[in-house]
């Protein structure tokens, strides 16, 4: 039985593209939370999504980044037109429950890289 | 609002001797309080957590921690320190039924040999 599954594990990108970053959660976990962890700094919340919902973006910068999380497949974190400043690893958690008083699991996250 | 301090960026202590962690909390409501472990490279790993039971709770690998309302901590503790301790932790609070879990900064352990 997998945990949380994120890929790509590393992901360079130039500045000006896009990044796309896909989590799939735990068997049976119908919340998605995207988290960002910049150097040398805890993680900041991001996004909360359920199955064809976003539920609460109040961590998402207002531009270039946007989330979803379709009937079928992966949730998606989408960066459009990366900048330097993107650079960190995301990570993605999942819980049968709605909200975090149960606790999350963790995938092993993405590492972008904007060079 | 809600938050975590965690005492001390680094802390280092030979194999064998105490782990302690720091971490305070700040919420205006009763919290639900835990522990994460990141090794290198991986994702976060739950060491425990604290849902308004027990105060002391007890979590993998030998670690725990207790919770003291008076002093608003929930320091992380293991007796015997073991090399494969050596990773980031975590503090992190959140509320009943809240989609925000807000982390500390995180204490990287090294342990000696």
């Amino acid at each position: 039985n997998a945990g949380v599954m994120q890929n790509p594990r590393h992901l360079v990108r130039r500045r000006g593209q896009e990044a796309r970053l896909r989590c799939s959660p735990m068997k049976g976990h119908s919340h998605v939370y995207w988290y960002r962890q910049l150097p040398e700094e805890g993680l900041k919340f991001m996004v909360y999504l359920q199955k064809e919902n976003i539920i609460d973006e109040s961590g998402m910068p207002k531009e270039r980044f946007s989330a979803e999380f379709p009937k079928e497949g992966p949730s998606i974190l989408r960066i459009q037109q990366v900048v330097r400043g993107d650079s960190a690893a995301y990570f993605c958690a999942s819980s049968r429950e709605r909200g975090s008083n149960y606790g999350y699991t963790f995938g092993s996250g993405t590492r972008l890289t904007v060079v | 609002a809600q938050s975590v301090t965690q005492l001390g960026s680094h802390v280092s202590v030979s194999e064998g001797a105490l782990v302690l962690l720091r971490c305070n909390y700040s919420s205006s409501v009763p919290p639900y309080l835990f522990w994460y472990v990141q090794y290198p490279n991986q994702g976060l790993q739950l060491l425990l957590k604290y849902t308004s039971a027990a105060t002391l709770v007890k979590g993998i690998n030998g670690f725990e921690a207790e919770f003291k309302k008076s002093e608003t901590s929930f320091h992380l503790t293991k007796p015997s320190a073991h090399m494969s301790d050596a990773a980031e932790y975590f503090c992190a609070v959140t509320q009943y039924n809240n989609n925000d879990m807000r982390f500390g900064a995180g204490t990287r352990l090294t342990v000696k040999p």
